[in-house]
């Protein structure tokens, strides 16, 4: 089994409509991150947890957010989807900070 | 405060060829620096990583990295293509020895996408 699973992975929403997607591991990891990837723009943090109380703002955090249900599980919500949230998202997790990170899959999110 | 360039943006080689893909950093404290893999339609994978012992690195796949303080760089070769090296690479920076706003975070560069050419 996967380290990283993320579901789903594959999604088309419309404008303004909610959507949540889902990430849980099974290594234990305290640290689980959110990234989105844009061509050209590579890997861009959005939100990041260092505990199930530890939640932190990444480099472009603004119309989303997350929740961390449990150590094994980071959820990220678009409240009202938009277009230039088109993009690939990938869950992440770490040991420690200076840890390699290990990468789900990603979910392919298009809105519409 | 950090950053990562990377130095062009597509790299094409033929196989059998040098793989040289660019990484130059920027970073107030001493940094860790990775490379990552994505192969089409996957997520990322962990080639090499550099966490302040040996500047030359090795990793999977016959990659390496070295190292340079006073370049600010760490580039990734290997000696000969293969075809299923065609895949897009990320060079990323943390500082763990930073402790302000933004400690811990892994700062990705650009990607470069490796074509090699049979």
């Amino acid at each position: 089994d996967a380290d990283v699973t993320q579901t789903p992975r594959n999604r088309i929403t419309k404008t303004g409509k909610r959507i949540m997607l889902e990430c849980s591991q099974t290594k234990g990891h305290d640290r689980m991150y959110w990234y989105r990837q844009d061509p050209g723009l590579g890997l861009r943090l959005i939100y990041y947890s260092f505990d199930v109380k530890d939640i932190n703002k990444g480099e472009i955090s603004d119309g989303y957010s997350v929740s961390r249900q449990a150590q094994a599980k980071f959820s990220l919500s678009l409240e009202s989807a938009i277009p230039n949230q088109t993009a690939l998202y990938f869950c992440a997790i770490s040991q420690s900070g200076a840890d390699e990170q290990y990468f789900g899959p990603g979910t392919r999110l298009t809105v519409t | 405060a950090q950053s990562v360039t990377q130095l062009g943006s597509h790299v094409s080689v033929s196989e059998g060829a040098l793989v040289l893909l660019r990484c130059n950093y920027s970073s107030s404290v001493p940094p860790y620096l990775f490379w990552y893999v994505q192969y089409p339609n996957q997520g990322l994978q962990l080639l090499l990583k550099y966490t302040s012992a040996a500047t030359l690195v090795k990793g999977i796949n016959g990659f390496e990295a070295e190292f340079k303080k006073s370049e600010t760089s760490f580039h990734l070769t290997k000696p000969s293509a293969h075809m299923s090296d065609a895949a897009e690479y990320f060079c990323a920076v943390t500082s763990p020895a930073y402790s302000g706003a933004g400690s811990y975070q892994l700062t990705f560069g650009k990607g470069t996408k490796l074509s090699v050419i049979p």
